[in-house]
C-alpha cells in the first residue's frame, strides 16, 4: 500500500523559501506516475501547484511558475518542493500527491501546515 | 475565484438522496476527464471518482460520477452521518489541474 508522507518545517518567514520533501513507501517512483503538490490555505480549498513525471521535466501552476521548483530523488525514493519568496498568502496546509495525470490523484500525504510569519 | 463552480453547501437527511453539481467550460470538463474528492474534516481529501463515473476499489456504490458537456455530478444516495464532508471536483485545463471551491455536505 503506498503511503506519502511530508516532512519539513512548519514556519517559515517572509521573503524566504518554503521547502519540503515527500517521502514515498510501498511504491517506486521510478515505476511511474506523476509526483506532485497540493496547498490549501486555512478554510479555503484545493490549489494546484505543479506536478513531475518520474522521468519528465515538471508543470507548474502559471500563478506559482516563477517561485516553484519540483524535484524528484530516486534514490532516496522522494520529491521535494521549494517555493521561493514566500508571503502570509503561502500559508497553508501542503499536500504531497501521487497523481495519475488524466485520471486523478489517487493517493495523498496527510498534509503539513506551514506558516508564514516573522 | 475558483475556475469550476460548485454551490458551496448542499443539505439532506440520513437515508436521502444529494446531488453536488461542478460546472465549467469546454476549455476544461468538456474535454478533460473530471474526478471528485471527499475532505472528511481535519483530513486530506480522498478520491471518490475518477474518470467522470469510476469509483476506486473501496467507494461504495453509493456514490456516483457523471458528466454531460460542460457540468458533471456528484451523486450520493442513502446519506450517513459520516458523509459530512467537504467535496471538489476536479479536472484539467491545458496543462493547468483546477478544482471547484468545494462543496459542505451537511447531513441534518
Amino acid at each position: 500500500q503506498v503511503q506519502l508522507q511530508e516532512s519539513g518545517p512548519g514556519l517559515v518567514k517572509p521573503s524566504e523559501t518554503l521547502s519540503l520533501t515527500c517521502t514515498v513507501s510501498g511504491y517506486s517512483i521510478s515505476s511511474g506516475y506523476y509526483w506532485g503538490w497540493i496547498r490549501q490555505p486555512p478554510g479555503k480549498g484545493l490549489e494546484w501547484i505543479g506536478s513531475i513525471y518520474q522521468s519528465g521535466s515538471p508543470h507548474y501552476n502559471p500563478s506559482l511558475k516563477s517561485r516553484v521548483t519540483i524535484s524528484i530523488d530516486r534514490s532516496k525514493n522522494h520529491f521535494s518542493l521549494k517555493l521561493s519568496s514566500v508571503t502570509a498568502a503561502d500559508t497553508a496546509v501542503y499536500y504531497c500527491v501521487r497523481d495519475w495525470g488524466a485520471t486523478g490523484i489517487d493517493c495523498w500525504g496527510q498534509g503539513t501546515l506551514v506558516t508564514v510569519s516573522s | 475565484q475558483s475556475v469550476l463552480t460548485q454551490p458551496p453547501s448542499v443539505s439532506a437527511a440520513p437515508g436521502q438522496k444529494v446531488t453536488i453539481s461542478c460546472s465549467g467550460s469546454s476549455s476544461n470538463i468538456g474535454n478533460n476527464y473530471v474526478s471528485w474528492y471527499q475532505q472528511l474534516p481535519g483530513t486530506a481529501p480522498k478520491l471518490l471518482i475518477y474518470e467522470n463515473n469510476k469509483r476506486p476499489s473501496g467507494i461504495p456504490d453509493r456514490f456516483s460520477g457523471s458528466k454531460s458537456g460542460t457540468s458533471a455530478t456528484l451523486g450520493i444516495t442513502g446519506l450517513q452521518t459520516g458523509d459530512e464532508a467537504d467535496y471538489y471536483c476536479g479536472t484539467w485545463e491545458g496543462s493547468l489541474r483546477v478544482f471547484g471551491g468545494g462543496t459542505k455536505l451537511t447531513v441534518l
